[in-house]
């Protein structure tokens, strides 16, 4: 396993257009965690799923957004009538919830290099 | 709430040399981790430390060093003899929850080493 996938790397779409973006998290992490960066700003969390469940979505992820983990393993992120706003580095991320407090996380979250998407 | 704050947009080395970069954070929760990535132009978070809040000693990776005085909260990177290939956006996180590891992130610095 080479780590986590993100498809497409760019993406340019015109206002109005609908975007699927996909994630392949590495094969045992059962928590997989969609984050959105504009330019000159840190990622934002937008959701996460563990295993097949969201279990948390943002403020920040409006009706128009859309994020689905079927079956636990890749999950997609839609964006419907995108808006100049939403040109950013879609990044995904995928962890292995172990349950025990104290884990030490940061040896088991690892991000993709991302989608940026450009809404012209 | 929680927050990460890194006050540095950038900061200038020269190769072979060490740099701190600086992170404070705020929480109430007695139970946190921190964490320093790397982020070069081609876009990808990649993982350099972690300190837990439970953790005794400072962290360290290689080159990286985790400078972690909880009582001023704060979290400095140290980046011991720089290299040309460090040149990227650093960003301090934070696990703001212990059930859900979602990261709040500061909003970087941009390193840049020299020759």
């Amino acid at each position: 396993d080479t780590g986590v996938s993100q498809d497409p790397r760019h993406k340019i779409t015109k206002r109005g257009q609908n975007v699927t973006f996909r994630c392949d998290p590495i094969s045992e992490h059962n928590r997989l965690y969609w984050y959105r960066q504009t330019l000159g700003q840190g990622p934002e969390f937008l959701t996460y799923f563990q295993n097949e469940a969201q279990l948390e979505k943002s403020r920040l992820l409006s009706d128009r957004f859309s994020a689905e983990r079927p079956k636990g393993s890749f999950s997609t992120l839609e964006i419907q009538r995108t808006e100049q706003g939403d040109s950013a580095m879609y990044l995904c991320a995928s962890s292995l919830k172990s349950g025990r407090r104290g884990w030490p996380l940061g040896y088991g979250y690892t991000f993709g290099s991302g989608t940026r998407l450009t809404v012209v | 709430a929680q927050k990460i704050t890194q006050t540095q947009p950038g900061m200038f080395v020269q190769e072979k040399e060490a740099v701190t970069l600086d992170c404070t954070y705020d929480t109430s929760d007695p139970s946190y981790g921190l964490f320093w990535y790397k982020q070069p132009s081609s876009g990808e978070m990649i993982f350099l430390i972690y300190q837990g809040s439970y953790d005794q000693q400072n962290a360290t990776e290689g080159r990286y060093s985790l400078n972690f005085q909880k009582a001023r909260k704060s979290a400095n990177l140290v980046i011991s003899a720089s290299q040309l290939g460090d040149s990227a956006m650093y960003f301090c996180a934070m696990r703001e929850s212990v059930d859900t590891d979602k990261l709040i992130f500061g909003t970087g610095t941009r390193l840049q080493v020299f020759p």
